[in-house]
């Protein structure tokens, strides 16, 4: 049971535009959603998080949305750039009870120059 | 140095040897996870520890084992290594279970 999905595994955006990787899930007792990304041979490094009482949370260049209703998160990056390419993890916690950290499946971006 | 280590940076072993897999973090962050990342399922949790001598199963447990006699160490063990626990393993750490978790470089096992 995947309680943390990304459909698209990978994703090409020209450098300049806007790159929107998504990310579903199905279990509303989630706290928080993260995205981490990820380099060749590197461990994943945070990158921006969102708690489930907000709907939008910006750092730069990347926002987070967040749709409680539909349980559906995503990460906007503007505007791309080559060195945004990497893959991205979303992730979803809850501490309540039993401690849960699950991350999805990763999407691969690549940003042309 | 400062930071969350991991060692060996790479390891092949043979079909029912037994492998551990170090992790070491400079934070005293009281929560420490082992991942493994697999094409096709991402970072899947291994176990994790909220504190010294406190551990707990994650999703894909079976044919592992950890220990945390100190805060700073979180030794992952392969009993009995399989070819299916071929992976790349993921050591993380966080401060008290928050939100962001710290990764480090992991470790690309071969099992034979």
């Amino acid at each position: 049971d995947q309680q943390v999905k990304q459909n698209s595994p990978s994703l090409s955006v020209q450098e300049g535009r806007i790159s929107i990787l998504n990310c579903d899930y199905t279990n509303s007792m989630f706290d928080y959603f993260l995205w981490y990304k990820k380099y060749p041979a590197e461990g994943p490094t945070f990158l921006i998080s969102i708690s489930s009482i907000k709907d939008k949370n910006e750092d730069g260049r990347f926002t987070v949305f967040l749709n409680k209703s539909a349980k559906h998160l995503s990460l906007h990056i503007v505007p791309s750039q080559p060195g945004d390419s990497a893959v991205y993890f979303c992730a979803a916690l809850y501490t309540s009870g039993t401690y849960k950290y699950i991350f999805g499946t990763g999407t691969r971006l690549k940003v042309l120059a | 140095d400062a930071g969350i280590t991991q060692s060996p940076r790479y390891k092949i072993t043979e079909t029912g040897r037994q492998v551990t897999l170090m992790c070491h973090q400079t934070w005293s962050h009281s929560y420490m996870f082992w991942y493994r990342q697999d094409l096709g399922h991402g970072l899947r949790l291994i176990y994790y520890s909220a504190a010294a001598d406190i551990t707990d199963k994650g999703e894909v447990s079976d044919g592992y084992v950890v220990s945390r006699s100190k805060t700073e160490n979180f030794p992952l063990t392969l009993e009995s290594a399989t070819r299916s626990q071929t992976s790349v393993y993921f050591c993380a750490s966080s401060w008290q279970g928050g939100e962001t978790q710290y990764f480090g470089p992991g470790t690309r096992l071969l099992v034979l």
